[in-house]
């Protein structure tokens, strides 16, 4: 089945020790999101990607960089983790129908990150 | 560790109730509304969406309502089942963006007693 796939599921990594997530799609979609969720609060997103193009939120730290070498994968990468990096980070697909005129996102599971 | 959360706004119903689960948006200029159904530790998954120029859209099962005079959309769940027990987003978005940003909102928890 076409879906989202993120690696590893769950990622511990010390303070101030770089770490990178991994996410792929079979979705062939050009635009892929990474978003950060806290404990009981909604996803935020962080960057995404239009094909080759980086699009960086205002409020995201320095701290979190990305990766996009090909349509199918995008990792994010974390320079110096903090104890306030530790999330669920999500990556999500999607590409503009050409039925409804719409981007409707599709998410992998997520990624839960412990930083020690 | 991670930071503490915040408390979830919790919606609890019997089995076979009908749910209504509610949101406001913020953004004036958005058009288009998506709710999104995320289960523990998963990813967050599409319901259902409506564009500004309907107040109203049924799915199976499920019935979205848009006011936008108040900026309140709301999701309404027939004969609620255990399966439905999750946290549920609404999200707001520019349709005529080039990539469909999406702006959460805070998120409530739908938990089904039997």
């Amino acid at each position: 089945d076409a879906m989202v796939i993120q690696n590893p599921r769950y990622q511990v990594t010390q303070f101030g020790k770089p770490v990178t997530l991994s996410c792929s799609q079979t979705l062939n979609h050009n635009v892929m999101y990474w978003y950060q969720q806290k404990s009981s609060q909604a996803p935020k997103l962080l960057f995404h990607y239009y094909d080759k193009d980086f699009n960086n939120e205002a409020d995201t730290p320095d701290n979190f960089q990305s990766r996009r070498p090909n349509t199918s994968f995008c990792f994010l990468d974390i320079r110096s983790p903090g104890l306030g990096d530790a999330a669920m980070y999500l990556c999500a697909t999607s590409r503009k129908s050409s039925q409804t005129g719409t981007y409707e996102q599709y998410f992998g599971p997520g990624t839960r990150l412990t930083v020690t | 560790g991670e930071s503490v959360g915040l408390h979830l706004p919790t919606l609890s119903v019997q089995e076979g109730d009908n749910s209504i689960i509610n949101c406001a948006y913020s953004n004036s200029a958005s058009d288009y509304f998506i709710w999104y159904k995320q289960e523990s530790g998963k990813g967050p998954q599409f319901i259902i969406d409506i564009r500004s120029n309907m107040d109203k859209r049924q799915g199976q099962r499920v019935t979205v309502l848009l006011n936008k005079t108040v900026k309140h959309l709301s999701l309404q769940i027939a004969a609620t089942q255990p399966g439905d027990s999750a946290v549920y987003f609404c999200a707001e978005t520019y349709y005529g963006g080039a990539t469909n940003k999406l702006i959460f909102g805070t998120g409530t928890l739908l938990a089904v007693q039997p």
